[in-house]
């Protein structure tokens, strides 16, 4: 009962490298979501996936691109990556309707130097 | 999406039963009350979620007045494991789900 897998766990770029963050469920959900959470705040959304085929930008976006491969599958991409970059990333996943809820992965830990 | 606004950080002792309240004003009719937990190095966690009244699973209780402009998230004897995160969110389940910067519970023994 994996849930929401994220890879890699940790790590560490130099500026202007490029990157994938990987993220997958099994839980058979329709919607899917990247964010990220700087030291000491709350999560801030990047981008979503209601359903397969399907995303849109959440509240920081710049400088990411996402892919919905399947249903089980949502990438998130930095092309260049950049210092103010450095962040713990969290997938999530929830099935659609007023009660969906989030189950959420590990996190990746990146740092840009 | 309604803001909400609570506590930034509680202490408290090992078996005491704590309470964080969430105010949420301007929380719409379609909106559900969810509650998540997130311990350090690890991502948010679900814990409870209403609608109204008061709501009660193996892990916490949520009471939710009438007006809905507040909630109060209870959690019966905490122990040093309940040190963590505690998020208050309100919406309908839709796609922009917002995080605030929770309430930061620390248990003392």
């Amino acid at each position: 009962n994996a849930g929401v897998t994220q890879t890699p766990k940790f790590q560490v770029l130099k500026t202007g490298q490029s990157m994938t963050l990987q993220c997958a469920q099994d839980m058979n959900h329709n919607s899917m979501y990247w964010y990220r959470q700087d030291p000491g705040m709350g999560l801030r959304l990047i981008y979503y996936s209601a359903s397969e085929g399907t995303t849109d930008k959440g509240e920081v976006p710049n400088g990411y691109n996402v892919s919905r491969l399947n249903k089980r599958e949502f990438s998130l991409r930095l092309e260049s990556a950049a210092p103010s970059q450095t962040s713990v990333y969290f997938c999530a996943s929830s099935s659609l309707g007023p009660s969906g809820m989030e189950h959420f992965g590990d996190g990746t830990r990146l740092s840009i130097l | 999406l309604a803001k909400t606004t609570q506590p930034i950080s509680m202490d408290s002792y090992e078996g005491q039963e704590v309470n964080i309240t969430c105010s949420h004003n301007n929380i719409a009719t379609n909106d559900y009350i969810t509650w998540y937990q997130q311990f350090p190095s690890q991502g948010p966690r679900f814990i409870i979620q209403g609608y109204k009244t008061k709501v009660t699973n193996e892990v916490a209780s949520l009471f939710i007045p009438a007006d809905r402009k507040s909630s109060t998230l209870s959690l019966p004897r905490v122990s040093l494991s309940d040190t963590a995160v505690y998020y208050c969110l309100v919406g309908d389940g839709g796609f922009k789900t917002i995080f605030g910067a929770g309430t930061r519970l620390f248990v003392k023994a």
